[in-house]
């Protein structure tokens, strides 16, 4: 039964310090999306890849996140330094482009953050 | 930009009946998906139907159908014998056919099964 997988499930860490968040995407996806849920934003794009390669990261603000795809099997997401308005839930997707486009995304369980 | 919007922030429907979330969307585009997709408490993201724009039969899956008014640009979602494990947030999501492949959400409709 293949599925996305994130780690850490949880994280609490203090405001100032460095938050990786990682992403395996389901084998053979080549598109990735990170996605943040909170409760003013709702469901919101922070970035996306395809072939590892970043299409789309205007929703990430720049001068604290960073997102990466190392390799074909893991998408870091960076937060330096974090903040409280940080706190949210953060989803990992994948899914497999081809032909006119992506046709189905599946989501990971999500990362809950809460910096204080 | 393309924008989704769910009017009914709580819904509440009583065990075994029918009931319908609603979905308006704004794009200026043809060709489109749209989805609605479950979260639990556990907040797993599940996918619940989809819907190709440009077909004209709305989507079925099991007790779960979509109302598809194109023109009106709604798309609602029927639930049929509601079940206890139906209890979720439910959002309606909308993403072009072409070229940005991300997914526009609404701000979700919380459902409550009565038993």
């Amino acid at each position: 039964d293949a599925r996305v997988t994130q780690t850490p499930r949880h994280k609490v860490t203090e405001m100032g310090q460095e938050v990786t968040m990682r992403c395996q995407p389901i084998l053979g996806h080549n598109t990735v999306f990170w996605y943040r849920q909170t409760m003013m934003q709702g469901l919101e794009l922070l970035a996306y890849f395809r072939n590892r390669a970043p299409l789309d990261d205007s929703g990430m603000p720049k001068d604290r996140f960073s997102a990466e795809m190392p390799d074909a099997t893991l998408a870091t997401l960076k937060i330096q330094p974090s903040e409280p308005r940080d706190s949210a839930v953060y989803f990992c997707a994948s899914g497999r482009a081809a032909g006119t486009g992506l046709y189905e995304q599946y989501f990971g369980p999500g990362t809950r953050l809460t910096v204080t | 930009a393309q924008t989704v919007t769910q009017s009914q922030p709580e819904m509440s429907v009583q065990e075994a009946e029918t009931v319908t979330l609603s979905c308006t969307y704004d794009t200026s585009e043809s060709d489109y998906y749209l989805f609605w997709y479950k979260q639990p408490p556990s907040r797993q993201m599940i996918l619940v139907i989809r819907q190709e724009a440009y077909k004209q039969q709305n989507a079925t899956e099991n007790r779960f159908s979509v109302n598809f008014q194109k023109a009106a640009k709604s798309f609602s979602l029927k639930i049929s014998d509601s079940q206890l494990g139906d209890a979720a947030m439910y959002f309606c999501a909308y993403r072009r056919f072409q070229g940005a492949q991300k997914l526009v959400f609404g701000q979700g409709t919380r459902l409550t099964i009565n038993p």
